[in-house]
C-alpha cells in the first residue's frame, strides 16, 4: 500500500494546455515536497509546502498544500515541452522528520 | 560548487559479487541519505548517516546491506552477494542538516544491474 497516491500516474498532453496533478494521503504531514525527475537523473526539488493551506508559485507551477495537510496539488499553466518529466511528491512525518516518504509519481509528456 | 557526486552511474555485477556505490555529498553538507528506487515501487529511504555515525537505518534491509560515511571521504553503500531483484537505481542525498524539511540534493544515481 503506497502511502502518498499520486494521480494520474500518466498524463500526455499538447503544448500550451494546462493540468493538475494530484498527491493524495489518509495520513498527516508535516511537511511535502514536489521534485521533477527526468529519465537517468536525481529528483530535483521544485518546492516545499508546510503549512495547510499554503499556495506557492514558481513561474507557470501553482504548487497547493490541503487544510489538513493530507494533500497537494501541482498545477502547470500553458505546458511546455520542456516540462516533461516524471513529478514526484514527497513527505516528511511529524514524528520523523528525518526521511521523506515518496508517492510513485506522474509520468507527464508535453508534445510539441 | 559542485552537486552531490555518485559513481559509477552504472554498475554491472554478476549474482554473487560485490558491488559498493559513493556518494560525495555537496560541499558543507554533513548528512547524507540512500534511496532505492524500482519502477514498481518508488523511492524508498534506505538509511540516514552523518559522519562516522549511522542515525537512522530502519530502510536498510537486514542482511547484505551496509553504509558508512567515514570521517574522510565519501560515503558507501555496500551491497554483498548481489541478487537479481537487488538491481535498482541507487540515489543519494545531502543536506546541511539534519530536518529534510530544508531542501536535500540528489545525486544522479547509480543503475545496478545484477547479471
Amino acid at each position: 500500500t503506497q502511502l502518498l497516491e499520486q494521480s494520474p500516474q500518466f498524463l500526455s498532453i499538447q503544448e500550451g494546455e494546462n493540468l493538475t496533478v494530484y498527491c493524495n494521503s489518509s495520513s498527516v504531514f508535516s511537511s511535502l515536497q514536489w521534485y521533477r525527475q527526468e529519465p537517468g537523473e536525481g529528483p530535483v526539488l521544485l518546492v516545499t509546502v508546510v503549512t495547510g493551506g499554503e499556495v506557492k508559485k514558481l513561474k507557470r507551477l501553482t504548487f497547493q498544500f490541503g487544510d489538513a495537510r493530507k494533500d497537494s496539488s501541482l498545477h502547470i499553466t500553458a505546458a511546455q515541452p520542456g516540462d516533461t518529466g516524471l513529478y514526484l511528491c514527497a513527505a516528511t512525518n511529524a514524528g520523523n522528520n528525518r526521511k521523506l516518504i515518496w508517492g510513485l509519481g506522474t509520468s507527464l509528456a508535453v508534445n510539441p | 560548487n559542485a552537486g552531490v557526486m555518485q559513481n559509477p552511474r552504472h554498475l554491472v555485477r554478476r549474482r554473487g559479487q560485490e558491488a559498493r556505490l559513493r556518494c560525495s555529498p555537496m560541499k558543507g553538507h554533513s548528512h547524507v541519505y540512500w534511496y532505492r528506487q524500482l519502477p514498481e515501487e518508488g523511492l524508498k529511504f534506505m538509511v540516514y548517516l552523518q559522519k562516522e555515525n549511522i542515525i537512522d537505518e530502519s530502510g536498510m534491509p537486514k542482511e547484505r546491506f551496509s553504509a558508512e560515511f567515514p570521517k574522510e571521504g565519501p560515503s558507501i553503500l555496500r551491497i554483498q552477494q548481489v541478487v537479481r531483484g537487488d538491481s535498482a537505481a541507487y540515489f543519494c542525498a545531502s543536506s546541511p542538516g539534519q530536518v529534510m524539511d530544508t531542501e536535500a540534493f540528489f545525486g544522479q544515481g547509480t543503475r545496478l544491474t545484477v547479471v
